[in-house]
């Protein structure tokens, strides 16, 4: 069964300081992982893609990982900021023939002052 | 380039009630999604439409569920009669071409829906 699990589920973290994500999924046969984030009342936005072959992507202060071995992927917040605070959502493509999508439920970050 | 767009942002009915959503895709996109985000929970794939034919719409509760894109271009999804469980975000998506790469959704701000 395709499924994309996510943690932690939630996280506080100190504005400044660095945080991971993390992101594992049983998805087959893959064709590329996301990550989305999410502010409160609005839409989803891509921050990073990844096809099997790339291992490391990055996005201004936001850098993600994917080892296709383990089906594992990070997500590194560097530095963060009060506006980091949203929820990061993992996302996996099966390629069907016409690209099945499985979403994770998110992280919820909340960054403090 | 203009975003997703969808109507209404907020919508309160009470159970049993109809409800309509609209939303207009990006200029050019051929395929469009629904999809239903329960509070906490990542997004749930109700229907989606290449140009105006339906390729997947196995999560879609098609009891009281509608959803139509007539001309390829704008959609909308209907939920008659509705039950309190259907309170939540209503996010409509859409790309350039389910079958190629980059597979990128572009996201509405969403529809939230609270059924009382």
């Amino acid at each position: 069964k395709n499924q994309v699990e996510q943690s932690p589920q939630s996280l506080i973290i100190l504005e400044g300081k660095n945080c991971t994500l993390q992101c594992n999924y049983t998805v087959s046969p893959f064709s590329n992982l996301r990550w989305y984030k999410q502010d409160t009342g609005r839409g989803p936005v891509s921050l990073t893609i990844m096809t099997f072959s790339e291992n490391t992507k990055s996005n201004g202060r936001y850098t993600a990982t994917l080892d296709a071995d383990t089906k594992q992927s990070s997500l590194h917040i560097t530095a963060s900021q009060l506006s980091d605070s949203a929820s990061y959502i993992c996302v996996v493509s099966a390629d069907t023939g016409g690209f099945k999508t499985i979403f994770g439920a998110g992280t919820r970050l909340f960054v403090k002052a | 380039e203009a975003g997703v767009a969808q109507s209404p942002r907020y919508k309160i009915i009470e159970k049993r009630q109809s409800v309509a959503f609209w939303c207009n895709p990006i200029s050019g996109h051929a395929t469009l999604y629904w999809y239903q985000q329960i509070l906490g929970q990542g997004p749930k794939l109700l229907i989606q439409f290449q140009n105006n034919g339906v390729v997947d719409d196995s999560q879609l509760p098609k009891d009281r569920f509608s959803a139509e894109r007539l001309k390829g271009v704008d959609s909308t999804l209907k939920i008659q009669p509705a039950k309190l469980e259907d309170s939540a975000v209503y996010l409509c998506a859409s790309s350039l071409d389910r079958t190629a790469l980059p597979y990128e959704q572009y996201f509405g701000p969403g529809t939230r829906l609270t059924v009382t």
